[in-house]
């Protein structure tokens, strides 16, 4: 059973580029939430997205925008990178309508440096 | 204020130990709250759901009091390899989605 799966591992990338990131969620789940955690910190919530919407987003600028694909799977997109950016990027899966829903299994994340 | 916030440590213990950790939250519109452990450079792990009833799960035991919006994880006999960092999150439902809101995370260093 393949758990989440994101790539790139690591990401080193200059102020002003874009950068794409991508996620497969865990097997059966069809629901991808995006999450960004500075060093020292929590996990803050990008954004989630559900049937290819995004469905709720986090106090995140425009410059961050992401899809779904119809296999579930998942992109992130940033946009004008800040050195603010430089963080690491965990995707979550889960499946909607199951009464655990909130239960979200994390993928192994992409360290972003933005130089 | 931050909507989820805990005491950043680090705290050092010995093995064997006994740790508590405190999360206090702001919207008592929460619904669900968990402790998830984060291990360096890895993804957090759900430990445990968090219940109004305390809940157990062999040398950890979570509580929630929702009058005072607080929630606690206590471990028993800490071992090495409890050392980590432990998020304490909260879940306010919003219309269909269930956004998880993480406070900045708790760090233990078990000693030998």
């Amino acid at each position: 059973d393949a758990g989440v799966t994101q790539s790139p591992t690591h990401l080193i990338k200059t102020r002003g580029q874009q950068v794409t990131l991508r996620c497969s969620p865990k097997s059966g789940h069809d629901t991808v939430s995006w999450y960004q955690q500075a060093l020292g910190q929590g996990p803050q919530f990008i954004f989630q997205y559900y049937e290819e919407e995004e469905r709720q987003r986090g106090n995140f600028p425009d410059r961050f925008s992401g899809h779904q694909f119809p296999n579930y799977s998942s992109e992130l997109n940033v946009n004008a990178l800040w050195l603010g950016d430089s963080a690491l990027y965990l995707c979550a899966s889960s499946l909607q309508g199951a009464v655990y829903q909130e239960t979200q299994y994390f993928g192994p994340g992409t360290r972003l440096l933005v130089l | 204020r931050k909507e989820v916030e805990q005491d950043p440590g680090p705290f050092n213990v010995p093995e064997g130990a006994t740790v508590a950790f405190n999360c206090t939250y702001s919207n008592s519109a929460s619904q669900s709250f968990f402790w998830y452990r984060q291990d360096c450079r890895k993804e957090p792990k759900l430990l445990m759901s968090v219940y109004s009833s305390g809940n157990e799960d062999g040398r950890f035991t979570a509580q929630l009091n929702r009058a005072s919006q607080y929630i606690s994880l206590l471990i028993r006999d800490s071992k090495l390899s409890d050392s980590a960092t432990y998020l304490c999150v909260v879940i306010l439902s919003s219309g269909s989605a269930r956004q998880l809101t993480f406070g900045s995370g708790t760090q233990l260093t078990v000693l030998p």
